[in-house]
């Protein structure tokens, strides 16, 4: 079955780059997705790639995806403390249902 | 504001009653979701609407009963719930052919005593 895994916790100081990594194992992923959750608040999209993109970039965001390794990546540059949040990875089949897989989600703190 | 709106935003529910949340877009997606966030597990997707039609339904109990009238408003029905069933619930909604992203709503917080 689908399966998409993230570590659960990372923290960074302000200033500094932030990296969230995670893996899926669906070969058959046409479209992964950073997913953004501020406490008490829905998910927020904020960047999506296709699976036949290595990288993505905007703005102060880089998405990397290692289709061989099913691996993706949410580089934050110059990481805030409104980046404080947890970070869901997702993914979506080329299928008419387009449902989301999604990992547990990585909470990024921002040290000041 | 994503164009998904979901209400109520609370909801404290005691096992034996019933109630049923709410959720419109007005993006023109012709496809609709519910997922289940709890504490400690990923997101679980629950029912899945495309084009007015339910075409995906996760292994939900019966005590959810999904609702999608039009393609602009999908509900989901709760009954004799148990406390386990406490949650954030979130609807999507996406373009189902294009298969670009799923807008969220900001979610009901559901607590069953």
């Amino acid at each position: 079955g689908e399966d998409v895994e993230q570590s659960l916790f990372l923290s960074v100081r302000e200033g500094d780059s932030s990296v969230i990594n995670c893996t899926y194992t669906d070969s058959s992923s046409t479209y992964l997705y950073w997913y953004k959750q501020e406490p008490g608040a829905g998910l927020q999209l904020l960047t999506y790639i296709f699976s036949n993109m290595d990288m993505k970039q905007d703005q102060r965001l880089t998405v990397l995806l290692n289709k061989k390794d099913k691996h993706l990546s949410l580089r934050i540059a110059d990481t805030q403390t409104g980046d404080s949040a947890i970070y869901f990875c997702a993914e979506s089949t080329n299928t008419g249902r387009r449902a989301l897989t999604f990992g547990s989600g990585t909470r990024l703190q921002v040290q000041p | 504001e994503t164009g998904v709106t979901q209400t109520p935003r609370h909801l404290v529910m005691g096992m034996t009653n019933k109630k049923s949340l709410k959720c419109e877009q007005h993006l023109g997606h012709n496809a609709m979701y519910w997922y289940k966030q709890s504490a400690k597990k990923p997101l679980e997707l629950m029912f899945v609407y495309s084009l007015e039609e339910r075409v995906e339904n996760n292994s939900v109990p019966s005590r959810f009963s999904p609702e999608c009238p039009n393609s602009s408003h999908l509900f989901l029905h709760l009954h004799t719930l148990q406390p386990e069933d406490s949650a954030l619930y979130l609807c999507a909604s996406s373009q189902a052919e294009i298969g670009t992203e799923a807008f969220f709503g900001q979610g009901t917080r559901l607590t069953v005593v």
